[in-house]
């Protein structure tokens, strides 16, 4: 079955304690990303890759990091977590980096909450 | 930049009422338009997409018509069943500049269908 995983799906933690969000795609799809979601926000991206080894900043990228060293995986590292980054984080895949016509699948969620 | 606006929510409807969701967007140059619809505790999936001027995107009885002159995307569907309850995004991807490729969201509309 074409999927986007991620673990874990809930996660509570402290201020300032390192964690990593990992999302895997089994469609080969090239382009991957990290949105946020916040009440009356809508979804905004944190971080996209294009390709393995190739990642660029999305519109929230401040206090996150990611890396693609595989295709099929691109974890979301928060190095030094604060309250503001409790959020629903999703991620996602499409199989093009142009997405004109292409379907983005995503990620079940990750439900991260920072005390 | 490019943005998405759709109409304030939450929505609440009787099942078999007829539903518009307003959308209407701003974008550099001609961009590709898109319903997710996220059902809850879920992520976000395709609805229904259109890609140039005139098109009508539809899926599950919902619909959608790309209006280049309004530039809007507004979805609607004729009857809506209590299984239609979600949150509605809009969303558009860019061909101009900075914003080509990337997938920019509304802020999203909750729907709400009683029996």
């Amino acid at each position: 079955e074409a999927q986007v995983t991620q673990n874990p799906r809930y996660l509570i933690t402290v201020t300032g304690k390192k964690l990593t969000v990992t999302c895997s795609q089994n469609m080969n799809h090239e382009y991957m990303s990290w949105y946020r979601q916040d009440p009356g926000l809508g979804l905004r991206q944190i971080y996209y890759s294009m390709n393995v080894e190739v990642t660029d900043k999305g519109d929230v990228p401040e206090g996150y990091k990611v890396s693609r060293k595989e295709k099929r995986n691109f974890p979301l590292i928060l190095e030094s977590p604060s309250p503001n980054q409790t959020s629903l984080y999703f991620c996602a895949s499409r199989l093009g980096t142009s997405g004109f016509t292409d379907t983005q699948y995503f990620g079940p969620g990750t439900r991260l909450t920072v005390l | 930049g490019d943005s998405v606006t759709q109409m304030e929510g939450p929505v609440t409807l009787s099942e078999e009422a007829f539903l518009t969701i307003n959308c209407t967007y701003t974008a550099t140059g001609y961009p590709s338009l898109f319903w997710y619809v996220q059902y809850p505790g879920e992520g976000l999936q395709l609805l229904l997409k259109a890609t140039k001027a005139d098109d009508k995107g539809s899926n599950k009885g919902f619909e959608a018509t790309y209006r280049k002159e309004t530039t809007s995307f507004h979805l609607e569907k004729g009857s809506v069943q209590v299984s239609d309850s979600a949150v509605y995004f809009c969303a558009l991807v860019g061909r101009g500049g900075t914003s080509y490729g990337k997938l920019t969201f509304g802020q999203g509309t909750i729907l709400t269908v009683h029996p």
